[in-house]
This record gives C-alpha cells, sequence and structure tokens, in this order.
C-alpha cells in the first residue's frame, strides 16, 4: 500500500541550529517526492520535488532534501533554521503506478517545526 | 489577487443543511482538486478534475460531491452536513501530473 510518514508530530530546534523534518514512504513503484509548508492561515506552499536525477534537492528559502532509495526517505533540512520557518510541513509522495497520470499525491500527516529565538 | 480563491474561508453550518464551497483559479490549470485537511492526518483528497467532463472520486468521496462548472470553477458540496466532516478544506490546481500544486486559503468548516 502507498503511505508517507512524518514520524515527528512536532521538531524543536534553536535558531540559527540546523533543522530535519523527517519522512519516509512506502510505494509500488519509483517516487515521486514533495514538501509543502503551511503558514498559519494559508493555504500550502510548495517547497521542493524530486522526481530524478540528483539525489539532493535544492528549493524555496534554503530548504533542500535527500532521496535515499535504500532507506525509502526524503528529509527536509536547512542549514540554518530561521524564527520564521516556524510552520506546518507535509511531505507527498506520488507513486507512479498507483496514480496513473492523475496526479494524485499522498500527504504525511505533517510535523510542525518551531524555531525558537 | 490570488491564484486560487476560496469561498467562504469560515462556515458554520448544521448538521442535515447542505452547504457548498466555492474554488476559483487564475492559473489557467486544467487540473483542480480538493482535499480536506484533519490535524493529525494530513490532507486526504476527496475528488479531483481534469476538465469540465472528467469529475473523479478520491479516497475519501463519500457524502461530497462536486460540480466543474468551467475550466476555472470546481466546486465542492455537502448534501447533508454531518459534524465529522468538520475540517478545513482545500481547492488545489496543478498544469499538469508532475507539477506542483497550488493551494487556495482554505475554508474551515464547521458542522454542529
Amino acid at each position: 500500500a502507498q503511505s508517507v510518514a512524518q514520524p515527528e508530530d512536532q521538531v524543536n530546534v534553536a535558531e540559527g541550529n540546523p533543522l530535519t523534518v523527517k519522512c519516509t514512504y512506502s510505494v509500488s513503484g519509483n517516487p515521486y517526492l514533495f514538501w509543502y509548508v503551511q503558514y498559519p492561515n494559508r493555504g500550502l506552499q510548495f517547497l521542493l520535488k524530486y522526481i530524478t536525477g540528483d539525489n539532493l534537492v535544492k528549493g524555496s528559502y534554503g530548504f533542500e532534501a535527500e532521496f535515499n532509495k535504500s532507506q525509502t526517505s526524503f528529509h527536509l533540512k536547512k542549514p540554518s533554521a530561521l524564527v520564521s520557518d516556524s510552520a506546518l510541513y507535509f511531505c507527498a509522495v506520488r507513486d507512479i503506478i498507483y496514480s496513473g497520470n492523475t496526479g494524485k499525491l499522498i500527504f504525511g500527516q505533517g510535523t510542525t517545526l518551531q524555531v525558537k529565538p | 489577487d490570488a491564484d486560487v480563491t476560496q469561498t467562504p474561508r469560515n462556515r458554520i453550518t448544521k448538521t442535515g443543511k447542505r452547504i457548498m464551497l466555492e474554488c476559483s483559479q487564475t492559473k489557467g490549470h486544467d487540473r483542480m482538486y480538493w482535499y480536506r485537511q484533519d490535524p493529525g492526518l494530513g490532507l486526504r483528497l476527496i475528488y479531483y478534475s481534469f476538465d469540465v467532463k472528467d469529475i473523479n472520486k478520491g479516497e475519501i468521496s463519500d457524502g461530497y460531491s462536486v460540480s466543474r462548472q468551467a475550466q476555472a470553477k470546481f466546486s465542492l458540496s455537502l448534501e447533508s452536513a454531518i459534524p465529522n466532516q468538520t475540517a478545513l478544506y482545500f481547492c488545489a490546481t496543478s498544469g499538469t501530473a508532475n507539477e506542483k500544486l497550488f493551494f487556495g486559503s482554505g475554508t474551515q468548516l464547521s458542522v454542529l
């Protein structure tokens, strides 16, 4: 079955420290992987995606994510956290076999990132 | 102006009432989606549409219906609202299957 897991409900980091938000997935075929961020009272905004190619993907606002096929993971990272990064982060996967050409995404349950000054 | 606009932003209704949530977009995208967000569950797909004649059920379509009135408009209806439909609802669009989704700001629906 296709699934996405974000094992941490909340991640707390101090401003200036590196941050990691974890994501693991399970799909039948090759995955297309996405990260979205949701700020309070806003819709989700796209951060980055992995389709193919280099396992390290760079995205908006200084975020990056590393695709690890053997560990079926796609963790979101940032070298130096900002207070303004505090938000709800969602990992999502598209299973090519399951979704065909529909573009349907399966979302994780979300991880709240809290960056403290 | 927002690329994807949802109305209303907030709605409180009573059990058994019919309610419609509306979504319009200026992206020119053919693909439109309705998701609901529940705390701890992430986003779940309700319905999606590739054009005005192509409507498809998502993983949780029971109790919902949709209408694609035009390329730019995709509305979600709850024919007889029930309390467990209390959630945050998002409309989204995309250009192709591999492109990112563009989300509206959401509609917070409370069914009493």
